[in-house]
């Protein structure tokens, strides 16, 4: 199994400022690296896939980049809807692994 | 609109069974794979089960081998998920979720139901 392992695992920042989130994988998993947004009470939300490519509807200030085993998600400046726990996944091998999370607060 | 409705959790001893359902609309199902994700008090998000659009494939997480069960009816939009022999560790928020592309492989979730909470407790 991959092994998702996410940092920091807390992230205290204002809005405006840039967030950088980070995930590292077990073994290589080439680009096969998803991010997903979750807000308190609501479902996760698709935000990045295949490390970099932006899913319908995701605003640009939300970026991801990596490959191989080390990958980030950096949100270039903070709106308070951003506030909320990121999490990665892979499908590079079964099963599917999550992160452990990073929680973005103010 | 894409809209996933999950429906059956609920409070069930040890033990015992339940089965989840999802209810679709908005899309094509039978185009797409489904998941189930469940998200554990205190816990991240879990992937539990994956079934490809065409039924080929079918996968679930080895804690769950052997228990649960995914399968969908495409004439009723519904995806399920039987849930036999449970354990207090089931215990979670479950998730319905529509891959991000027809006719995908591609095993990312794009779309999310809000979640059915089951609870195993004696």
């Amino acid at each position: 199994e991959i092994v998702l392992t996410q940092s920091p695992a807390t992230l205290s920042l204002s809005p405006g400022e840039r967030a950088t989130l980070s995930c590292r994988a077990s073994q290589t998993i080439s680009i096969y690296l998803a991010w997903y947004q979750q807000k308190p009470g609501q479902a996760p939300r698709l935000l990045i896939h295949d490390a970099s490519s932006r899913a319908t509807g995701i605003p640009a200030r939300f970026s991801g980049s990596g490959s191989g085993t080390d990958f980030t998600l950096t949100i270039s400046s903070l709106e308070p809807e951003d506030f909320a726990i990121y999490y990665c996944q892979q499908r590079n091998s079964w099963p599917l692994t999550f992160g452990g999370g990073t929680k973005v607060e103010i | 609109q894409v809209r996933l409705v999950e429906s059956g959790g609920g409070v069930v001893q040890p033990g015992r069974s339940l089965r989840l359902s999802c209810a679709a609309s908005g899309f094509t199902f039978r185009n797409y794979a489904m998941h189930w994700v469940r998200l554990a008090p205190g816990k991240g998000l879990e992937w539990v089960a994956v079934l490809s659009y065409d039924e080929s494939n079918k996968q679930y997480i080895d804690s769950v081998k052997g228990r649960f069960t995914i399968s969908r009816d495409n004439f009723r939009n519904t995806l399920y998920l039987q849930m036999n022999s449970l354990r207090t560790e089931d215990t979670a928020m479950y998730y319905c979720a529509r891959e991000n592309r027809a006719y995908s492989s591609d095993w990312y979730m794009g779309d999310w139901g809000q979640g059915t909470l089951v609870t195993v407790s004696s």
